[in-house]
């Protein structure tokens, strides 16, 4: 009974690459959740998704960011031109319906931007 | 901004209750108060959530004032194994956007 995994566990990107990160959610759960956590903050809410679409997206950047959860795969986060600032910690994490209680996250993706 | 405020750190020694308190004067009605935590360098876990009645499950128990405007969350033995960063936050029922602030860190001391 896997839970939500997220890939890579760590990724090292350079000024100006992309950055792809992976999210399979729980079985049976077809709501995603993305946050992004600095340094020594909290976390932050990014965008809910479910299959096909994107419910919420109010906490995403307006640009370079992007995020998908198709009908087949995983969900992916896409991050253009990447910039120091984007050195984080991003958590995803599922639920069986549109919910705030019992959000499962997985372990995270650690980004860090040379 | 988070809606809630917490201190930022407590001790408490292995094998007593742990207390932590947290103040959020401006919940509205239809707002839960949720608690996770966060073990350092995982994803946040589920604990606990209560609307105004007091709440027990395996991991914890939840104490929400009667105006709503403060709840206490306890952990009965604290382990090893419970230091985390501890979050308060305070929401709708069906958003998936929680709000976090910075939490309390709690360190269990043997």
């Amino acid at each position: 009974n896997a839970g939500v995994m997220q890939n890579p566990r760590h990724l090292v990107r350079r000024r100006g690459q992309e950055a792809r990160l992976r999210c399979s959610p729980m079985k049976g759960h077809s709501h995603v959740y993305w946050y992004r956590q600095l340094p020594e903050e909290g976390l932050k809410f990014m965008v809910y998704l479910q299959k096909e679409n994107i419910i919420d997206e109010s906490g995403m950047p307006k640009e370079r960011f992007s995020a998908e959860f198709p009908k087949e795969g995983p969900s992916i986060l896409r991050i253009q031109q990447v910039v120091r600032g984007d050195s984080a910690a991003y958590f995803c994490a599922s639920s069986p319906a549109s919910t705030n209680e019992k959000l499962f996250f997985g372990s995270g993706t650690q980004l860090s931007v040379l | 901004d988070a809606k809630t405020t917490q201190p930022t750190s407590m001790d408490c020694a292995e094998g007593r209750a742990a207390n932590l308190p947290c103040n959020h004067s401006t919940i509205s009605g239809n707002e839960y108060v949720y608690w996770y935590r966060q073990i350092h360098s995982q994803g946040p876990q589920y604990i606990i959530h209560g609307l105004k009645n007091n709440e027990t499950n395996e991991m914890a128990s939840l104490i929400i004032t009667e105006d709503r405007k403060s709840s206490t969350l306890i952990l009965p033995h604290a382990t090893l194994r419970d230091t985390a960063v501890y979050y308060c936050i305070v929401g709708g029922r069906s958003q998936g956007n929680l709000i976090f602030g910075k939490g309390t860190k709690l360190s269990v001391k043997p």
